[in-house]
């Protein structure tokens, strides 16, 4: 079993649609969870970051952590075509101090 | 200059040269690390460093040999590479090696092996 799980798409929807990104993991000793936006041609960039359970919000963005399902995701209210991008998942903590990253999910938002 | 630089952007090699990828960080940190990305698989980390010292190698073949410096600074020398070794290669950096330090990257080096 893979320690991150991410569904790859390609995931489209229309222009201000609220968009469901998920991501499942295997440890439970996990307790720090990101997401990162990958523009095409371009590197990772920090959109989220959470430690434990709970909700954090900024701006159309939404991170949810769920550590009894073992379920990460985020949401994005009112999509532009500026979000399209692949998002990557990434979680760490328990023995290891490494970044463990899910494949991404291409999202493209339709104008 | 802020963030994480990385250069150059673009490199095609013969599967007998010898070339080197750069990373330099203006974030103040004092950790950074190289990745490998490849089409449909997760980022692959290869080498972490911390204040100058390497504390991670992947299992990452010699073919790959990374150098830092100092901690704004890191160097990824490549020689007779083959061409699954094709791949967007990644520099990141966190203020330090603990596993809540969110890392910040550059945009990559893609390497095309001929």
């Amino acid at each position: 079993q893979k320690e991150v799980e991410q569904d790859p798409g390609p995931l489209s929807v229309p222009e201000g649609a609220i968009v469901s990104l998920n991501c499942t993991y295997s440890n439970s000793a996990f307790q720090y969870f990101m997401w990162y936006r990958q523009y095409s041609r371009k590197g990772p960039e920090l959109l989220m970051y959470t430690y434990s359970s709970g909700n954090k919000e900024d701006g159309r963005f939404t991170a949810q952590v769920d550590k009894s399902s073992k379920y990460i995701s985020l949401f994005i209210r009112d999509s532009q075509p500026s979000d399209s991008a692949t998002y990557l998942c990434a979680i760490s903590g328990g023995a290891t101090n490494k970044l463990i990253f899910g494949t991404g999910t291409l999202l493209a938002v339709q104008p | 200059e802020t963030g994480v630089t990385q250069t150059p952007r673009h490199l095609v090699m013969g599967m007998t040269n010898k070339k080197s990828l750069k990373c330099e960080q203006h974030l103040g940190h004092n950790a950074m690390y190289w990745y490998k990305q490849s089409a449909k698989k997760p980022l692959e980390l290869m080498f972490v460093y911390n204040f100058k010292e390497q504390t991670e190698n992947n299992s990452v073949p010699s073919r790959f040999s990374p150098e830092c410096p100092n901690s704004s600074h890191l160097f990824l020398h490549l020689h007779t590479l083959q061409p699954e070794d094709s791949a967007l290669y990644l520099c990141a950096s966190s203020p330090g090696p603990g596993d809540n330090q969110p890392q910040h990257f550059g945009d990559g080096t893609r390497l095309s092996i001929l």
